[in-house]
């Protein structure tokens, strides 16, 4: 098994550019999770998933969006980048009935 | 508001020694907790949990403390070795919710 795994590992954008990060896991978990890592803020949560085509607002929600078409897959999208969104993403998964997540090795993005 | 409080953002303890990391929280309705590890430039990994029905896990080196009255809950790693030098995040969550709420985490440092 691999887990959860993230796309890109890095990236570098330039304001208003959009991107896309995938996030998949192959342990067949219902919940999938979106947050960002910043310096003394901890771990937040932007967005989250309880299912195949769910969304839900987490902490941080505004400039992202979500998707999830597939059971295995999560995808968070950045319209029109900004600066405040340099940081750490991670994303996770947790199966249903458990209280433990377990993420993703995460993705480092700069926004110029 | 933070929910969960980690008020010590390092600590530096001798190889060997005993390691003691806290976590306060102020939701009375949280019942489970969680302790997460961060090594640099991978994503957190589970280290040990505590349901609210008991006081005390311990798990090899690893044992949390729950102390309900006092909303306070710690970490003790003992012996501490070089390997164990990574950020710890304290999380919790509540029955029936989807999310973890993190704390900002503690760096810790093991001194060879």
């Amino acid at each position: 098994n691999a887990g959860v795994t993230q796309t890109p590992k890095f990236r570098v954008l330039k304001t208003g550019q959009s991107m896309t990060l995938l996030c998949a896991q192959d342990m067949n978990h219902e919940y999938m999770y979106w947050y960002r890592q910043d310096p003394g803020m901890g771990l937040r949560l932007i967005h989250y998933s309880v299912g195949e085509g769910t969304t839900a607002k987490g902490e941080v929600p505004d400039g992202y969006n979500v998707s999830r078409l597939k059971k295995q897959n999560f995808l968070l999208g950045l319209e029109s980048a900004a600066p405040s969104q340099t940081s750490v993403y991670f994303c996770a998964s947790r199966l249903d009935g458990t209280d433990t997540q377990y993420f993703g090795p995460g993705t480092r993005l700069t926004v110029l | 508001d933070q929910q969960v409080k980690q008020n010590s953002p390092s600590l530096s303890v001798q190889e060997g020694r005993i390691s003691i990391l806290n976590c306060d929280y102020t939701n009375s309705m949280f019942d489970y907790f969680l302790w997460y590890k961060k090594y640099p430039a991978e994503g957190p990994t589970f280290l040990i949990s505590i349901s609210s029905i008991k006081d005390k896990n311990e798990d090899g080196r690893f044992t949390v403390f729950l102390n309900k009255s006092a909303k306070h809950l710690s970490l003790h790693i003992v012996p501490s070795q070089p390997g164990d030098s990574a950020v710890y995040f304290c999380a919790a969550s509540s029955f029936g919710n989807e999310k973890l709420t993190f704390g900002t985490g503690t760096r810790l440092t093991i001194i060879p």
